[in-house]
């Protein structure tokens, strides 16, 4: 069964570092995600990507975090500069296209930022 | 997003059927009922989506109410691995992003 992959399980960085999370959705997808969960918390929805362009945001989402799908196959999701707050669990999804297509999440990354 | 409110933990016994309440009573006509559960240290996972008729998949059965102000996911034989937290989600169905706003859901705690 296809699934969404994400990589590295486990990151560990100094507040002010820049940190790059990266999700290879399902292939044939065609919308992908970025959701977040710090410890105890909700799943928070950051950012949309389709076509090529980020679709929706959330306030989470400043100007400190980018995405980007480089080369057809990656998802990666940058924060320029980590602060102690951007410590979580970060989910990557994709789905083909409408609203009865389910959403297929990652393992996630767990983010510690020091 | 409309607002869905689940109780905060239930628990089952293994082997034994579980009914998993959501109540929606502000759902529009537009919106779609999904549930997604998430094991323990793990990315959420799809179970099962409905608009107005009870659904079954592999995983679960939805049955909605014919007011569609509430809905019950039902497990039919719960095992340990069904120990999650099951999310009760609306979507708008005139939307085209369909984010999934996560509540905090109901935490399931299966007993051997």
């Amino acid at each position: 069964e296809p699934e969404v992959t994400q990589t590295p399980s486990h990151q560990v960085t100094q507040m002010g570092q820049e940190v790059i999370l990266r999700c290879v959705p399902i292939s044939n997808h065609l919308y992908f995600y970025w959701y977040r969960q710090i410890l105890g918390q909700k799943v928070e929805f950051l950012v949309s990507f389709y076509n090529n362009e980020i679709s929706e945001k959330s306030e989470i989402f400043d100007d400190q975090f980018s995405v980007e799908r480089p080369d057809g196959s990656n998802f990666t999701l940058k924060i320029r500069s980590t602060k102690l707050e951007d410590s979580a669990m970060y989910f990557c999804a994709s789905r083909t296209g409408g609203i009865k297509d389910e959403q297929y999440f990652g393992p996630g990354t767990r983010l510690t930022v020091t | 997003d409309a607002k869905t409110t689940q109780p905060n933990s239930m628990e089952s016994n293994e082997e034994e059927p579980v009914h998993l309440p959501c109540n929606h009573s502000t759902i529009s006509g537009t919106d779609y009922i999904h549930w997604y559960r998430q094991l323990p240290s793990q990315g959420p996972e799809y179970v099962i989506h409905g608009l107005t008729s009870n659904v079954n998949n592999r995983m679960a059965s939805l049955a909605i109410a014919e007011d569609r102000k509430s809905s019950t996911l039902i497990l039919h034989r719960a095992t340990l691995r069904d120990a999650a937290v099951y999310y009760c989600i609306l979507m708008y169905s005139g939307g085209s992003n369909y984010k999934l706003t996560f509540g905090k859901g109901t935490l399931l705690t299966v007993n051997p």
